[in-house]
């Protein structure tokens, strides 16, 4: 099972959007409306910010969003704040019972 | 609330086995799954496998399967991942979390690093 593709690193100054993609094939993310995105700061336990492709956990901004299209969801950051400066991993259920991750993104706010 | 506390970090030697624990709080222990995922130094996130607590059944990664083995003991609320065969390569923090009956892993434990080093 290969790993999802992400850019290596995005970036944007406060306030701006940064939108993250994640791309799969027809046998993951295309197949299935179960992709999830999770933050996961130095140190830290990645945090879930992203369910079932666009649906957030309580606790998580509405400046949070994700969507997907075909063989590529994407996460958006709206309003980017210093607190979003963190890797970002896609994953998607891959059938079978098995799951998939992204290779991750590094989020930097200028 | 959900809570998933880990053991502490592990040296082990090249062809050793290691076993960690994730002990969980805050809910019925069998209505959830535990998944397993870990993550090298600086490398992404790696889906291990995970256990139906309710029936004990358990699905892994292809890359794991046969060198990793996860069950539970639910009269202790904890679910266990073993790794034998330890080589470098295995060297990595070993995460566990939930799904509350979803297609998603939260919370997760804080994690557990094993060092495979001679």
């Amino acid at each position: 099972q290969s790993a999802l593709t992400q850019p290596r690193s995005v970036s944007g100054s406060p306030g701006q959007s940064v939108t993250i993609s994640c791309t799969g094939t027809s046998s993951d993310v295309g197949g299935y409306k179960y992709v999830s995105w999770y933050q996961q700061h130095p140190g830290k336990a990645p945090k879930l910010m992203i369910y079932d492709v666009n649906k957030r956990p309580s606790g998580v901004p509405d400046r949070i969003s994700g969507s997907k299209s075909g063989n590529t969801a994407s996460l958006t950051i709206s309003g980017l704040q210093a607190e979003d400066e963190a890797d970002y991993y896609c994953c998607s259920y891959a059938g079978s019972s098995t799951y998939v991750f992204g290779t991750g993104t590094k989020v930097t706010v200028l | 609330q959900v809570q998933l506390v880990q053991s502490g970090a592990e040296v082990k030697k090249p062809g050793a086995s290691v076993k960690v624990s994730c002990k969980a709080s805050g809910y019925t222990f069998t209505n959830y799954a535990v998944q397993w995922v870990r993550q090298a130094p600086g490398q992404r996130l790696e889906w291990m496998g995970w256990i139906n607590v309710g029936n004990g059944n358990t699905k892994y990664s292809r890359k794991f399967q046969g060198r990793v083995t996860i069950t539970t003991d639910t009269s202790a609320s904890t679910a266990y991942m073993e790794v034998s065969s330890l080589r470098s390569e295995d060297t990595a923090e070993y995460y566990c979390a939930t799904d509350s009956s979803g297609n998603w892993f939260d919370p997760w434990g804080q994690g557990a690093l094993v060092t495979v080093s001679s």
